[in-house]
């Protein structure tokens, strides 16, 4: 079935860094990733929808500065928390479209911690 | 993008089936309805997905009303492993189409 890995699964930082979270589908050429925010007890929340080698279009009330996207490769999307501050504290989740059979595959999520 | 309609919460026993409904009737005639899972702490997890036919592979099968306004996802025998949050998502199976989450069913599996 599709994979999709997601790296780091945790990370820690200071506030006013810069944080870089991978999506990397495995087994598959994935056209189109997608970029999600999940706070505690919450839904998943749609940040940005990315497609390889053009700019990601960013939901409605998401910094596009803030939060940059970089979709270089069919298997590789990039999410960068830019000046993170405590209020980006989070759950990022990615997502990738590949084998039509099993739908839209999920990475496993990085838990963002900005101290 | 459709709405669903879920349930906040249900409980079911262990080894028995556990029938999670959903409601689409806004649901467009070329829209999937997609159920996916969330355990804590991880990402969603893909169980089914269908059109119009009733569906079944070695996770759960989907029941889908002959109108398609509504489904129904079972979990035949549910174990304490099944305790997630459940989502309903109906959208197109295309490239470049967003899935878009409501709040889900907080499925808790008690022994």
């Amino acid at each position: 079935g599709a994979v999709v890995s997601q790296h780091p699964s945790w990370v820690i930082c200071k506030s006013g860094t810069s944080v870089k979270i991978e999506c990397r589908s495995l087994d598959f050429q994935a056209t189109t990733m997608f970029w999600y925010r999940q706070f505690p007890k919450q839904s998943l929340m749609l940040m940005a929808t990315s497609n390889e080698g053009s700019k990601a279009t960013y939901e409605q009330g998401v910094e596009k500065d803030k939060f940059l996207i970089n979709h270089a490769s069919l298997t590789l999307s990039t999410l960068t928390v830019t000046s993170a501050h405590p209020e980006d504290s989070s759950f990022y989740i990615c997502s990738a479209i590949g084998d039509r059979s099993y739908g839209y595959t999920f990475g496993s999520g990085t838990r963002l911690t900005v101290v | 993008d459709a709405k669903t309609t879920q349930p906040p919460s249900m409980d079911c026993a262990e080894g028995r089936a556990a029938n999670l409904p959903c409601n689409h009737s806004t649901i467009s005639g070329n829209e999937y309805v997609y159920w996916y899972r969330q355990i804590h702490s991880q990402g969603p997890q893909y169980i089914i997905h269908g059109l119009k036919n009733n569906e079944t592979n070695e996770m759960a099968s989907l029941i889908i009303t002959e109108d398609r306004k509504s489904s129904t996802l079972i979990l035949p025998h549910a174990t304490l492993r099944d305790t997630a949050v459940y989502y309903c998502i109906v959208g197109l199976l295309e490239y470049g189409n967003k899935l878009v989450f409501g709040a889900g069913t907080i499925l808790r599996v008690k022994s």
